[in-house]
């Protein structure tokens, strides 16, 4: 159980076009989820927060109009870099926390495969 | 603000040997939980180990273990008989209880010699 799938895995786009990117959870109900950023060899960053129903959290200095983080139902959160320009390339990873019915780990995020945006 | 702080950017360790990443972290809370987080080459996350600020015991998961200094606020992971499908970045990570946030040390490669 606690999977977390992205869409799509892999992007190239050409500057100034808006990408999506779809994080579900396929076998529980995520109440929060996250999305993050990382650069080679780096940690990841948190970019914002969101919770099902309600405007996303954003860190600072993270553009929330370039960024749009939407979490519409329990699961599933998108992400559209919207503009999209060569320094957007990056590696973004959602995550997801919630209830899990029989399941005492509520304090773990876990962790989508992480989608690869190259922009040309 | 709570921080962690993994110090070693890079480690290797023979294939079948024992090796300790270090982590510390800055917190004034009490309550709170950490992790070990495993990014092998696909990127997935994988999560190797928790610990419970409250539990004094130290976790362990089959190779992997973990030294729970809480006053030091230190948190060392320990992989016994290291295997070539070790090789992997890891991160140390903290959440408050009930908090949202998972704060990341700046991690750690391990190479894994054979």
């Amino acid at each position: 159980g606690a999977v977390v799938s992205q869409h799509p895995s892999w992007v190239i786009c050409k500057s100034g076009t808006s990408v999506k990117i779809e994080c579900r959870s396929l076998d529980f109900q995520a109440t929060t989820m996250f999305w993050y950023r990382q650069f080679p060899k780096q940690s990841l960053m948190l970019m914002a927060t969101s919770n099902e129903g309600s405007k996303a959290t954003y860190e600072q200095g993270v553009e929330k109009d370039k960024f749009l983080i939407n979490h519409a139902s329990l699961t599933l959160s998108t992400l559209t870099v919207t503009s999209a320009h060569p320094e957007d390339s990056s590696f973004y990873i959602c995550s997801a926390r919630g209830g899990l019915a029989g399941v005492a780990h509520y304090n773990e995020q876990f962790f989508g495969p992480g989608t690869r945006l190259t922009v040309l | 603000a709570q921080t962690v702080t993994q110090s070693q950017p890079e480690m290797s360790v023979q294939e079948a040997e024992t090796v300790t990443l270090s982590c510390t972290y800055d917190t004034s809370e009490s309550d709170y939980y950490l992790f070990w987080y495993k990014q092998p080459p696909s990127r997935q996350m994988i999560l190797v180990i928790r610990q419970e600020a409250y539990k004094q015991q130290n976790a362990t998961e089959n190779r992997f273990s973990v030294n729970f200094q809480k006053a030091a606020k230190s948190f060392s992971l320990k992989i016994s008989d290291s295997q070539l499908g070790d090789a992997a970045m890891y991160f140390c990570a903290y959440k408050v209880e009930y908090g949202n946030k998972l704060v990341f040390g700046a991690g750690t490669i391990l190479r894994v010699k054979s």
